[in-house]
């Protein structure tokens, strides 16, 4: 069975600090990876997503992350927080052999002081 | 922007009865999901639902839950008969085509506490 593992449960920086989340995720095959964000009080919302192609993808609000197959690892990063980016942030994994139910982590939650 | 919207935000009920939660999920979207995230555990999928039909099913979704499309707007997840571990928030999901690489669109969650 797929898993998915972030490392950081909470994560506090000062805003204009570089963020990173560690994503890391268990399943040999082709999969398809997410990051969600849910800001205070708002539902889950797409930040960006890898299916094919360049392993570098951009998502909204500056952010963007890199699909390492050799690692199994899909990490997010920003390089410079804004208090606005207080939120708890999710990776998720599709894969073809599990359809198309999604597989999260356990979240990290992200505070930036201003 | 189109949104999932789900009813109510929060249910407060007795162990032993029945729940159903709602959801409209975006017009065109033709797959629909149900979640739940039991408070400090991980989000976890429930089912998936498209044409009709389940398409998937996970290991928590026993003879208890049942999931219905009652007509072209809503989709609700039903507990026959609610046990103290269903405390959970429940998302409702729904996707345009379905496939691995496809975004799932969530709603804002529905509290249920079991008493």
């Amino acid at each position: 069975a797929q898993s998915v593992s972030q490392h950081n449960h909470h994560v506090i920086l000062s805003e204009a600090a570089s963020l990173e989340l560690g994503c890391n995720y268990s399943y040999g095959g082709t999969v398809n990876l997410f990051w969600y964000v849910q800001y205070p009080g708002q539902h889950l919302q797409l930040l960006l997503k890898y299916f094919s192609g360049d392993p570098l993808v951009k998502g909204i609000k500056g952010f963007e992350a890199e699909f390492i197959k050799s690692k199994f690892s899909f990490n997010l990063r920003k390089p410079s927080v804004q208090w606005s980016d207080t939120a708890e942030y999710f990776c998720a994994v599709t894969s073809g052999a599990a359809g198309n139910k999604l597989t999260f982590g356990g979240g990290t939650r992200v505070l930036v002081k201003p | 922007e189109p949104e999932v919207t789900q009813t109510p935000s929060h249910q407060v009920t007795q162990m032993g009865q029945e729940v159903i939660l709602r959801c409209v999920p975006i017009s065109n979207h033709l797959y629909f999901y149900w979640y739940r995230q039991i408070l400090g555990q991980k989000v976890e999928f429930l089912v998936s639902f498209y044409n009709n039909e389940i398409s998937e099913k996970s290991e928590i979704f026993d003879d208890q839950f049942s999931v219905e499309r009652p007509d072209g707007s809503n989709f609700t997840l039903k507990i026959r008969s609610t046990k103290l571990e269903d405390s959970a928030m429940y998302f409702c999901a729904s996707s345009e085509i379905g496939q691995g690489g496809d975004t799932q669109y969530f709603g804002p969650g529905t509290r249920l506490t079991v008493l």
